[in-house]
């Protein structure tokens, strides 16, 4: 089945360590994104990436670093720099040459001790 | 900047109530509006992309409208299986992508 997988789903960090969440596709499709969701709230854009090798901002990226070295796999780093990493994160990718929604992964809930 | 609001933020509906979930945006050319549906602790689950104004979609017991302005998800007859988060997310021309409101908890009660 074609999907979106996120790892880990539940993740604890102490305070000051980083922490990488890892996003795997096998849609084939180009266009992936990172958004943040916090109780309650909406989703939050953090960085999206076009194409292999190419990546941008979101509206809050302070904090994140990614990288996209494979078209199936876009992974996010949490770093210690990230004042309030606690959130859940979602994955998530686009056919670029489709009809523009996005397909989501599962989740990856991250609690910071 | 686009925005999007979404009301109100929650509803509590008896089985078999009909309402309405109100999606308000402001975007410089609306590229496309999506509905999504979120159960708790999950990702969100595509429904609807309407993309000009006067456009329907349906689906069960879900019917989506859009005007220049908002876009209305409407649930007829509710059952409890449609207790969820509603999201609404636009998606504007040139933009590669989608900025979402801060969604409708619905709770349909038997």
């Amino acid at each position: 089945d074609g999907g979106i997988t996120q790892s880990p789903k539940y993740l604890f960090r102490k305070e000051g360590q980083n922490v990488t969440l890892s996003c795997e596709q096998n849609l084939n499709h180009d266009a992936m994104y990172w958004y943040r969701q916090d109780p309650g709230q909406g989703l939050r854009l953090i960085y999206y990436s076009q194409i292999v090798n190419d990546f941008q901002k979101g509206d809050i990226a302070e904090g994140y670093s990614v990288s996209r070295e494979k078209k199936e796999s876009f992974p996010l780093t949490v770093t210690s720099a990230q004042k309030n990493p606690t959130a859940f994160y979602l994955c998530a990718s686009r056919d670029r040459g489709g009809t523009g929604e996005l397909f989501f992964g599962e989740g990856s809930r991250l609690t910071v001790l | 900047e686009d925005q999007v609001t979404q009301s109100p933020e929650a509803l509590r509906l008896q089985e078999g109530e009909s309402s309405s979930l109100n999606c308000s945006y402001t975007v410089s050319g609306l590229r496309g509006l999506f509905w999504y549906r979120q159960d708790p602790g999950k990702g969100p689950e595509f429904l609807f992309t309407l993309y000009s104004a006067g456009e329907e979609k349906e689906k069960e017991r879900l019917k989506a409208t859009l005007t220049k302005k908002e876009s209305f998800l409407h649930i007829t007859a509710p059952k409890p299986e449609d207790s969820a988060t509603y999201l609404c997310a636009v998606r504007k021309a040139a933009g590669n992508k989608l900025t979402f409101g801060g969604g409708t908890r619905v709770l349909v009660k038997p």
